[in-house]
């Protein structure tokens, strides 16, 4: 089974919308962490948001927001007033911290702005 | 502070060729990894490191060495290349390994052809 599931291989968004992206995973270790990176089209991983598994509250940074919902598993980014520069690949992972060291990736999804 | 770099940004190996690598860190981060991403896909732990003189393997280690005689640096090695190592690699730090602080920040990457 995969442990980190987009559903969503493509979206647009029109420009200053908000727009979700969505995750789910799968886990059995009560401690772990949810990561959230954008890939632009010149390739770097560029982080953008954290949260805990034990954190209470939802993690926020500047635009963007991790809607969590530990219940059912899932880490959806919120992307609030899109730019264009927002057109990128984004990347859900997650790490179990009674495992190696590694994180676990998601498919992606593309996301598109429009003018 | 340069963050994570990688050299070199782009090469072109012929099969059975070896080469190196090369990451680095300036923000005293403990924890180090390699990455390998292949079209369409998320990333894959290569090997990682908990600290200098310290090194383990992740998902993906055949093929490859690590060795981290530094805290700072933290190089491939390919012993000898395949076509099935043509990969875009990424090198990544953290500086621990619960909260925040696992967040793993990643270098700009690194395209291997091998021909």
């Amino acid at each position: 089974a995969q442990k980190i599931t987009q559903t969503q291989p493509g979206m647009f968004v029109q420009e200053k919308e908000a727009v979700t992206l969505d995750c789910t995973y799968d886990t059995s270790d009560p401690s772990y962490g949810l990561f959230w990176y954008k890939q632009p089209s010149s390739g770097e991983m560029i982080f953008l948001i954290y949260q805990g598994s034990y954190d209470q509250q939802n993690a926020t940074e500047g635009r963007y927001s991790l809607n969590f919902q530990k219940a059912r598993k899932s880490a959806n980014l919120v992307i609030s007033a899109s730019q264009l520069g927002d057109s990128a690949m984004y990347f859900c992972a997650m790490r179990e911290r009674d495992s190696s060291y590694k994180l676990i990736f998601g498919s992606g999804t593309r996301l598109l702005v429009r003018p | 502070n340069a963050g994570v770099t990688q050299t070199p940004k782009f090469q072109v190996l012929k099969t059975g060729q070896s080469m190196t690598l090369q990451c680095a860190q300036d923000m005293n981060h403990e924890y180090m990894s390699w990455y390998r991403q292949d079209p369409g896909m998320g990333l894959r732990l290569i090997h990682y490191s908990v600290g200098a003189g310290i090194t383990d393997q992740g998902e993906v280690p055949n093929g490859y060495n690590v060795s981290r005689s530094t805290t700072e640096d933290f190089p491939l090695r390919l012993l000898s290349a395949a076509p099935s190592q043509t990969s875009v690699y990424f090198c990544a730090s953290s500086r621990g390994t619960s909260g925040a602080q696992e967040t793993q920040y990643f270098g700009p990457g690194t395209r291997l052809l091998v021909l």
